[in-house]
């Protein structure tokens, strides 16, 4: 399996820039997605294919990386962008990270 | 627009089949390239994908679970389906369908979720 690890938790304050990382236990191309889910709702998609912004999400949302290594930038957040953020892979059969929640100050 | 909902016995029994449906509107699993995937959550395992089922059957299952897992649509009816063998109450979680209509596989439309629990 690809193991994808994020850090468990952030906190910031509104309208500064928080960035989220996502490893991968081997190499996955650009084949990295980024979701955001909401406590009580399902999973929202934000960025797909490492940098490309999913039709709807504020471009204050985008993503980088490529190989092992990928960010998902929130460039300012904003209060409502308290969530946890999920990244997952598709290089290699379909796996998610553990989900870094994001709690704003 | 695209709408995803799952279904499902909201409970059963550890040992029984669990078998949910994924009811979607707004696209054809009939179109070249489409898929519905089923993911589940569970608070101690977060977002595990289970199985996938493309436009023209191809299926595609978690090798961990693969020998507990069918997945089946009908295409007709715009319905997509899971079944589960052998349930512990380690499957209890949150079940979800979602499609994924690119090459990248990436899920772009998730339904809301069916919680099931396996208790005795």
């Amino acid at each position: 399996d690809t193991v994808l690890t994020q850090s468990p938790a952030l906190a910031v304050s509104p309208g500064e820039r928080v960035t989220i990382s996502c490893r991968a236990s081997e190499s996955v191309s650009t084949r990295m997605h980024w979701y955001q889910q909401k406590p009580g709702q399902q999973p929202k998609l934000l960025i797909y294919g490492a940098s490309n912004l999913e039709s709807g999400v504020p471009a204050r949302f985008s993503g980088s990386g490529s190989g092992t290594d990928f960010t998902l930038t929130i460039d300012p957040v904003e209060a409502n962008d308290t969530a946890t953020y999920f990244c997952q892979q598709s290089w290699n059969e379909y796996t998610f990270g553990a989900g870094t929640k994001l709690e704003l100050k | 627009q695209v709408t995803l909902k799952e279904s499902g016995p909201g409970i059963l029994q550890p040992s029984q089949t669990l078998s949910l449906t994924c009811s979607f509107s707004g696209f054809s699993l009939s179109t070249y390239g489409m898929c519905v995937g089923w993911i589940r959550q569970s608070s101690g395992k977060g977002l595990e994908w289970l199985a996938n089922i493309w436009w023209n059957d191809d299926k595609y299952y978690n090798p961990s679970l693969k020998n507990r897992l069918t997945i089946s649509k009908d295409t007709s009816n715009n319905q997509a389906f899971l079944k589960i063998t052998n349930m512990d109450t380690a499957d209890t979680a949150t079940y979800y369908c979602a499609r994924d209509s690119s090459y990248m596989d990436y899920f772009d439309y998730w339904g809301q979720g069916v919680m099931v629990t396996v208790s005795s």
